[in-house]
């Protein structure tokens, strides 16, 4: 079975420029949760979506934002790139509405901004 | 305060050493609580769940001391491919995962 997939695996933008990373959940899972790593850190989290609807924003500037699509697929945006928004982004898929806890990772995405 | 605080290492341990890990969490509240392993450029992977009452899964055990706010993870026996960072995760609400830093963990042959 098909884990987590996401893309593109790398990315290289420029500051300003605006980036859409995509992601597909474990067949079945209808939640999706977006980190993001930054080199030396535990992944923080961003976003997360079930069912279509957001059910969670962690403390991220609204240049970030995200949706899911009838599919369970998810995208994550991120507008006027920083330096700072270099980092690995994480999707996560989770089965039980309630209890999302038990999350499995995608590979990520990895964003480099100069 | 950090909501969840590992000493980042690196520990360099010998094949077959027990190796310990502590983690401390801010949020009395938190109810759930697990170990992810994360290999260098890879993503996390769950290793096993934290319960009050202690969690074995070969030669892992994971510890959770309510009274004192930490979790801990013992590995026995520790093998070259145990070398990765481990991440400590406290589940602040129903889907909000809280990652440590990790600590990152060294086998030497």
């Amino acid at each position: 079975d098909a884990g987590v997939t996401q893309s593109p695996t790398h990315l290289i933008k420029t500051r300003g420029q605006h980036v859409t990373l995509r992601c597909s959940p474990i067949s079945g899972h209808k939640s999706v949760s977006w980190y993001q790593q930054v080199l030396g850190q535990g992944p923080q989290f961003i976003f997360q979506y079930y069912e279509k609807e957001e059910r969670g924003r962690g403390n991220f500037p609204d240049r970030f934002s995200a949706r899911q699509f009838p599919n369970y697929s998810s995208e994550l945006n991120v507008n006027a790139l920083l330096l700072g928004d270099s980092a690995l982004y994480l999707c996560a898929s989770s089965s039980a509405p309630l209890n999302s806890y038990e999350q499995y990772f995608g590979p990520g995405t990895r964003l480099t901004v100069t | 305060r950090k909501e969840v605080e590992q000493d980042p290492g690196p520990f360099n341990v010998p094949e077959g050493a027990t190796v310990a890990f502590n983690c401390t969490y801010s949020n009395s509240a938190s109810q759930s609580f697990f170990w992810y392993r994360q290999d260098c450029r890879k993503e996390p992977k769950l290793l096993m769940s934290v319960y009050s009452s202690g969690n074995e899964d070969g030669r892992f055990t994971a510890q959770l001391n309510r009274a004192s706010q930490y979790i801990s993870l013992l590995i026995r026996d520790s093998k070259l491919s145990d070398s990765a960072t481990y991440l400590c995760v406290s589940v602040e609400s129903s889907y909000k995962l809280i990652f440590g830093s990790g600590t990152r963990l060294l086998v030497r042959p």
